[in-house]
């Protein structure tokens, strides 16, 4: 089973700024199926990013998804106040279990 | 447009068993997996086990092999996650996912149920 990492537990910004989300991968994830949702309070989780790095359709371009092998990170250009939410990776497509990290919170400054 | 709907909240008792539905509209039916996901109280997201619609192959998480049982019925469209001998941390939201596809690419989850509350009291 692939673990994932996320880091920070925590993120604190104030709108306006960049947010740099973490997702380590115990092993190489292939064909970069790795995806990014963002769940607010009472919603279900939301669909970002997948396969690393292209945005599920609608999403702003200003979250982006960079990485391979065993490290990923999410990025907000400028957090808007919408964005405030709590973030979650998983790899999918290849070797179930699709496991999910254990998410990052990020919060208003 | 493409949903899943899902059934209401449910009450149950430790040792019994609940079947949460889903009912899929808006796409075809069997050219998506469906996943199932549940999230306890202010915890994260745990995968349980997905089906192919087309088939009714399924494929659990470990930790719900022999309690978890995941079914499809293509005359209505509808999911059927049903989790026997319930606990009390068995207590969360649990989400219907579909497995999403763009030009023969695997997307992950691109659209998700309500979600159904499951209190074990």
């Amino acid at each position: 089973e692939i673990v994932l990492t996320q880091s920070p537990g925590t993120l604190s910004l104030s709108p306006g700024e960049r947010a740099t989300l973490s997702c380590r991968a115990s092993q190489s994830i292939s064909n970069t199926y790795l995806a990014w949702y963002q769940q607010r309070p009472g919603q279900p989780p939301r669909l970002l990013i997948y396969g690393a790095s292209s945005w599920a359709p609608g999403i702003p371009d200003r979250f982006s998804g960079s990485g391979s092998g065993t490290d990923f990170t999410l990025t907000i250009s400028r957090v808007e106040p919408e964005d405030f939410a709590v973030y979650f990776c998983q790899q999918y497509g290849s070797s179930p279990p699709y496991t999910f990290g254990q998410g990052t919170k990020l919060e208003i400054k | 447009q493409v949903q899943l709907v899902q059934s209401g909240a449910e009450v149950k008792k430790p040792g019994a068993s609940v079947k949460v539905s889903c009912r899929a509209s808006g796409y075809t039916f069997s050219n998506y997996y469906i996943h199932w996901v549940r999230q306890a109280p202010g915890q994260g997201l745990e995968w349980m086990g997905m089906i192919n619609p087309s088939g009714g192959h399924t494929n659990y998480a470990q930790k719900f092999e022999g309690r978890v049982t995941m079914t499809r019925d293509t005359s209505t469209s509808t999911l059927h996650m049903e989790m026997t001998s319930l606990r009390h941390e068995d207590t969360a939201i649990y989400y219907c996912a579909r497995e999403g596809t763009i030009f023969g690419v695997l997307m992950g989850n691109d659209i998700w149920g309500q979600g159904t509350t499951v209190t074990v009291s």
